[in-house]
């Protein structure tokens, strides 16, 4: 049981716009930054989406993040079939003193 | 852009010990907090353990703490996993990952290819 929950599967067509939801609670999301990660089959997890809507050098603008109390989401438009992958948010939880991720969504593009 | 190279994984026993090593290279590796997270076979991504930029005190999830130790090497690029009684539930990938600054609370910005450790009898 993962402390951050998100939908374990997502899906879209391509140059859709998909969204994949992250909750938490106040000791993580409610008073910490949110990060997303993507995980591509067989490589290692990229950092996707820097504290909570800040996309790293070589992000394209397509992936874009939100938070809203102890909530967050990811958002992506234009989807394409590399986008298909694994994706987590992440945040430190305050109570555990330690990161703490979702489960995880699988994202399968059709 | 920096790379991290796991190795020592492997097939122990439950109740053995192993140690896992991370080779750091093509950046300064002294400044930066590093970490641990593994993943279970068909699970999600877990956070295990950061030790900070100085080496001198380290975090851990309540699953290995008093089990796992890290360390970090800054005069030799290195970071280490100390695993000790070693439980079914630990067998995973483990991924040696670099925080993006000098506080545990930075984001992982560099990751390795990751080591495979399987606990079984």
């Amino acid at each position: 049981q993962s402390v951050l929950t998100q939908p374990p599967s997502a899906s879209g067509t391509p140059g859709q716009r998909v969204t994949i939801s992250c909750s938490g609670s106040n000791s993580n999301i409610g008073s910490n930054y949110v990060y997303w990660y993507q995980h591509l089959p067989g490589t290692a997890p990229k950092l996707l989406i820097d504290r909570n809507n800040q996309r790293p050098s070589g992000v394209p603008d397509r992936f874009s993040g939100s938070k809203s109390g102890t909530s967050a989401s990811l958002a992506i438009s234009g989807l394409r079939s590399d986008d298909e992958a694994d994706y987590y948010c992440a945040s430190w939880d305050d109570s555990l003193s330690g990161w703490v991720f979702g489960g995880g969504t699988k994202l399968t593009v059709l | 852009q920096g790379q991290l190279v796991e190795s020592g994984g492997g097939v122990v026993q439950p109740g053995r010990s192993l140690r896992l090593s991370c080779a750091a290279s093509g950046f300064t590796f002294r400044p930066y907090s590093m970490d641990w997270v593994r993943q279970a076979p068909g699970k999600g991504l877990e956070w295990v353990a950061a030790v900070s930029a100085d080496g001198r005190n380290g975090y851990y999830t309540d699953a290995v703490r008093g089990r796992f130790t890290t360390s970090k090497d800054n005069s030799n690029n290195a970071l280490f996993l100390q695993m000790s009684s070693l439980r079914v539930d630990d067998t995973a990938v483990y991924y040696c990952v670099r925080a993006s600054g000098s506080s545990w609370l930075d984001p992982f910005d560099i990751w390795g290819q990751g080591t495979m450790v399987t606990v079984s009898s």
